[in-house]
């Protein structure tokens, strides 16, 4: 059964950092790894998708990541930003078509 | 509770027909989301609903997608007329109340257009 873990649960950092958001899962056999931001409120905002035969994905200031041998996938968020402020959430796409949420980490950027 | 619901699991039509997918959400969830997942662009949002109205339909890919929300326990996304490529998973998913934002994604609708 895929199991997806995200750490940290939650980060503060000042304004301008680099940083990087964590994601690991169980089970290799996938198709695909999401990344996605969450506002209060809103609906889930895609930033970036990894097929399982990528190994990165750039968009902007933002870059993940994705090792299926060792489960694990990073966020990298370059200049950090007080709008960069969210929940980010990981999401792996099972061959079984079922989407397995990681819990998100609750980034904060500080002015 | 039984989760969000979401009608029919499966749908295969012919193009040009009329589909329409179905959504219970949470008991006592304030908002609705509709998502699409296809392989080569992940799970992407359509639309969401706070209080039964539209908040933000700007993922809505054309005109032949319709979406409502006519009352807290149901929503109903149409697509017509249908074209090959709307083949995709669509998603359900609720939240709320207000300040709690996990969302409860339902099974999906796997819809294929021939």
């Amino acid at each position: 059964k895929q199991e997806v873990t995200q750490i940290p649960a939650a980060l503060s950092v000042p304004e301008g950092e680099n940083l990087v958001l964590n994601c690991s899962f169980t089970d290799s056999a996938i198709y695909n790894l999401q990344w996605f931001r969450q506002d209060p409120g809103k609906g889930l905002t895609s930033l970036l998708l990894i097929q399982s035969s990528q190994r990165e994905q750039t968009s902007g200031r933002l870059n993940a990541s994705l090792d299926k041998s060792s489960g694990r996938s990073t966020l990298y968020i370059a200049a950090s930003q007080p709008g960069d402020s969210a929940t980010y959430l990981c999401a792996a796409l099972n061959r079984d078509d079922k989407i397995i949420f990681g819990k998100g980490t609750r980034l904060h950027i500080l002015p | 509770d039984a989760g969000v619901i979401q009608s029919p699991r499966h749908e295969v039509t012919e193009m040009g027909q009329e589909v329409t997918l179905r959504c219970k959400p949470i008991s006592g969830h304030n908002s609705l989301f509709w998502y699409r997942q296809t392989m080569m662009r992940g799970l992407e949002l359509l639309i969401y609903f706070n209080n039964n109205v539209p908040i933000d339909d700007s993922g809505m890919p054309e005109d032949r997608f319709s979406a409502k929300m006519p009352n807290a326990s149901f929503s109903t996304l149409k697509i017509q007329p249908s074209e090959p490529r709307d083949s995709a998973v669509y998603f359900c998913a609720s939240s709320g109340p207000e300040g709690t934002d996990t969302q409860y994604f339902g099974p999906g609708t796997r819809l294929t257009v021939l």
